[in-house]
């Protein structure tokens, strides 16, 4: 079975604070891990994943098999980043797009 | 290049009854993926289709079906609505081979009174 963890429902920060946004994840083989973004009234969408080892818009994660942790940072919160964030993940074995989602950290940054 | 589109946006429907969500991926995707999305449990997988066949199925009784067309598009069906399908549906779609990325509509908001 494949489980992720995001334990934090609100995150609140202060504009140019650091952000952390902590997953955690359960499966047995090799995952893929995503980070999906949902802005207000905007439809879900991708904004990193750990296989293409990007920075987008200041964010960066790093998938730490060890601890099963793929926790999303950002060094300077903006105010625009303030929005619906999820972690999710794709089992590598298998075959598929199936996504598996965390049940999602609202993040807000505070003037 | 046009986005995932869902039809339609907002449904109300009455406990009993039965209903079909329609999802049109971008051109050139194979994979289309339906999640529930409710404030309770978040999203969840309901099931795959790629190139009209079934690829993965999620936990949800066997009221909930879909099929895709051979231009990919895709219907889902809840038949015998309970008050709990109240939710958003999603519809991701993807190219359809391993590590793409899957692009999302904007959901069908259903409403079971």
């Amino acid at each position: 079975a494949q489980r992720v963890t995001q334990p934090e429902k609100l995150l609140s920060v202060f504009k140019g604070a650091p952000v952390e946004l902590k997953c955690n994840y359960s499966y047995s083989g090799s995952p893929e891990l995503f980070w999906y973004v949902q802005y207000s009234r905007q439809r879900l969408q991708l904004l990193l994943r750990h296989i293409s080892r990007e920075s987008i818009k200041g964010f960066t994660a790093d998938l730490n098999k060890g601890e099963t942790s793929f926790h999303l940072k950002k060094p300077f919160a903006q105010e625009e980043d303030s929005a619906m964030y999820y972690c999710a993940l794709r089992g590598l074995t298998g075959g598929g797009n199936k996504l598996t989602f965390g049940t999602g950290t609202q993040l807000k940054v505070e003037l | 290049k046009a986005g995932v589109t869902q039809t339609p946006r907002y449904l109300i429907k009455t406990r009993g009854q039965q209903v079909t969500l329609s999802c049109s991926p971008i051109s050139g995707h194979r994979s289309v993926s339906w999640y529930q999305q409710t404030p309770g449990q978040g999203l969840q997988f309901l099931f795959e289709y790629f190139s009209e066949t079934q690829r993965n199925k999620g936990n949800f009784p066997g009221r909930f079906s879909g099929r895709q067309f051979s231009n990919s598009r895709s219907e889902m069906n809840v038949s015998t609505l309970e008050l709990g399908d109240s939710a958003l549906y999603l519809c991701a779609s993807s190219l359809g081979s391993q590590e793409t990325e899957a692009f999302f509509g904007q959901g069908t908001r259903l409403t079971v009174v």
